[in-house]
C-alpha cells in the first residue's frame, strides 16, 4: 500500500543555513506533491505543489524538487530564520483514486538564532 | 477575505457524551473536507463534500461519526457517542476545486478531550 515517509526527529539548524526536509514515498508514482507548514495550535498551511515534470520548484526562499526515479521530494529552505521553524508536512494523491490527499507525519523543523 | 472558520477551538467531554464541530468554508469553495490529526501525525481525510453531497466518506466511522453540510456552505460533523481514542484536532479545510492538486485551506481546528 502507499506510503510516506518523512523524518520524524526533529531538525535543529542554525539561522542563515539552509534547511533541507525530505519525503519518501514507496508502491506508488504521484503525479505531483504538496508541501505544507504547519505552526503549534494551527491549521496546515499550503506551500508548494510541485508536478512529476518540474524536478524544481522555487518560491521566494524555498525550493522543492522531485525525484521520481527516487521516489523522493526534497524540501529547501535558504537562509532559514527563527521564524521558519514550524513542522512540514508533505502530501500525495492517493494512489486509490477519490481526489484526496495522503499527508506525511511531518518533519518539525527548529532554526536557531 | 476571511479564512476557514472552526468552533469551538477546544472541548473537552466525558467518554459517551455527544460533541459536535461546525465549520464555515471560504466563501465560493465548494469542496470541504474533515481531517482527524493526531499528536505527531499528518491528517487523515474522514470526509469530503462537493457542494451538499459527500462523495468520499470512507475513512468515516459511521457508527459514531456523523456529518452533514445540507447546503452545500457551513458543515457540522458530530460524535456521538464519544470515546477515548477519538481525543485529537478536528480539521476543517476547503478549496475551490474537486482535485486533490488544488490548494487546501485549513482551519485551526478544534481539540478535542475525551475524558
Amino acid at each position: 500500500s502507499q506510503k510516506i515517509e518523512q523524518n520524524s526527529e526533529a531538525l535543529n539548524i542554525q539561522e542563515g543555513k539552509t534547511a533541507t526536509l525530505t519525503c519518501n514515498y514507496t508502491n506508488y508514482s504521484p503525479a505531483y506533491l504538496q508541501w505544507y507548514r504547519q505552526d503549534p495550535g494551527r491549521g496546515p498551511v499550503f506551500l508548494l505543489l510541485i508536478r512529476e515534470n518540474e524536478k524544481e520548484k522555487r518560491k521566494e526562499r524555498l525550493k522543492v524538487t522531485f525525484d521520481t526515479t527516487l521516489k523522493q521530494s526534497l524540501f529547501h529552505i535558504t537562509a532559514s530564520q527563527p521564524a521558519d521553524s514550524a513542522t512540514y508536512l508533505c502530501a500525495l494523491p492517493f494512489s486509490g483514486g477519490y481526489n484526496k490527499l495522503i499527508f506525511g507525519a511531518g518533519t518539525r523543523l527548529a532554526v536557531h538564532p | 477575505e476571511a479564512g476557514v472558520v472552526q468552533s469551538p477551538r477546544y472541548k473537552i467531554i466525558e467518554k459517551k457524551q455527544p460533541v459536535a464541530f461546525w465549520c464555515n468554508p471560504i466563501s465560493g469553495h465548494n469542496t470541504l473536507y474533515w481531517y482527524l490529526q493526531n499528536l505527531g501525525q499528518g491528517p487523515e481525510l474522514l470526509i469530503r463534500y462537493e457542494n451538499e453531497e459527500a462523495v468520499d466518506d470512507s475513512q468515516l466511522p459511521k457508527d459514531r461519526f456523523s456529518a452533514e453540510r445540507l447546503k452545500g456552505v457551513d458543515s457540522t460533523l458530530k460524535i456521538q457517542p464519544a470515546e477515548l481514542g477519538d481525543s485529537a484536532v478536528y480539521l476543517c479545510a476547503s478549496s475551490v476545486g474537486q482535485g486533490s492538486y488544488n490548494e487546501q485551506f485549513f482551519g485551526p481546528g478544534t481539540r478535542l478531550t475525551v475524558l
